[in-house]
C-alpha cells in the first residue's frame, strides 16, 4: 500500500506570511495532485504535477514535484484568509491507476 | 463549469436502516467513484465504476454496500443496513477517463453527510 504523509498536520499563520506544506512518500507516483477542501464541501483540484522536478505556479501558490517523483510541496506566498482550508495531496501510482491515494491533509488557518 | 451533484446534502438514519446516496456525475465523464471521509480522518476510497460495473473496490466496500447506475445520469451508493461507524461524509467523484485519472484528477461533488443514530 502506497502511503502519502503530509506535514504539518495543522498550520496557523497571520495574513501576509509565507508557508510551505509537504507531501512525502517512499513510493514513486506517476503524478501528484493537490486539492483544497473547505468545510462541508468536496475537495477541489488545484493542480496536477507529472514530471520529476516540475514546478507549477497558480497565482500565489507554487507547487513542486520532487525529482524522484516521491514527494511534493505547496508554497503559498503572502497568505490570505481566503486560503484557509484543508489541503490534500493525492498520488496516482501509475498512468493507468484506477484510484489515487490521499494524504491525511494539512489544515491551514490564516488569521486576518 | 460542469459539476458533480450529490443529494441529499445531509441524511440522518437509524442504525439498521437502508440508505441510498445519489450522485449525478459530469455528463461526459466515464469513470465514477465513491469516497468517504470520517470526521477528522483522511479521504478513503470505496469503489470505482466503469461501463456499468465495479472496476475496483476497497476493503471498506463490503456486502452491505452496493452501487448502481440505474439510468444514463444517476450513480447511487446503497448501504443496506447502516452501522454507527458508517457515519461520514460520502463524496461522489467522476473523471473523464480511468486512464487519465493520473492527469485529470477527480471532480468531486459537495458530499452527503450521513449520520447514523
Amino acid at each position: 500500500t502506497q502511503l502519502l504523509e503530509q506535514s504539518p498536520q495543522f498550520l496557523s499563520i497571520q495574513e501576509g506570511e509565507n508557508l510551505t506544506v509537504y507531501c512525502n512518500s517512499s513510493s514513486v507516483f506517476s503524478s501528484l495532485q493537490w486539492y483544497r477542501q473547505e468545510p462541508g464541501e468536496g475537495p477541489v483540484l488545484l493542480v496536477t504535477v507529472v514530471t520529476g522536478g516540475e514546478v507549477k505556479k497558480l497565482k500565489r501558490l507554487t507547487f513542486q514535484f520532487g525529482d524522484a517523483r516521491k514527494d511534493s510541496s505547496l508554497h503559498i506566498t503572502a497568505a490570505q484568509p481566503g486560503d484557509t482550508g484543508l489541503y490534500l495531496c493525492a498520488g496516482a501510482p501509475s498512468t493507468n491507476a484506477g484510484k489515487s491515494t490521499f494524504g491525511d491533509g494539512t489544515t491551514l488557518t490564516v488569521k486576518p | 463549469e460542469p459539476e458533480v451533484t450529490q443529494t441529499p446534502s445531509h441524511q440522518v438514519t437509524q442504525m439498521g436502516q437502508e440508505v441510498i446516496l445519489r450522485c449525478v456525475p459530469i455528463s461526459n465523464h466515464l469513470y465514477f467513484y465513491w469516497y468517504r471521509q470520517i470526521l477528522g480522518q483522511k479521504v478513503e476510497f470505496l469503489v470505482s465504476f466503469y461501463n456499468n460495473e465495479i472496476s475496483e473496490k476497497s476493503e471498506i466496500f463490503d456486502d452491505q454496500f452496493s452501487v448502481e447506475r440505474p439510468d444514463g445520469s444517476n450513480f447511487t451508493l446503497k448501504i443496506r443496513s447502516t452501522k454507527l461507524e458508517d457515519s461520514a461524509m460520502y463524496f461522489c467523484a467522476s473523471s473523464p477517463s480511468g486512464q487519465g485519472l493520473w492527469l485529470y484528477g477527480y471532480t468531486f461533488g459537495s458530499g452527503t453527510r450521513l449520520t447514523v443514530v
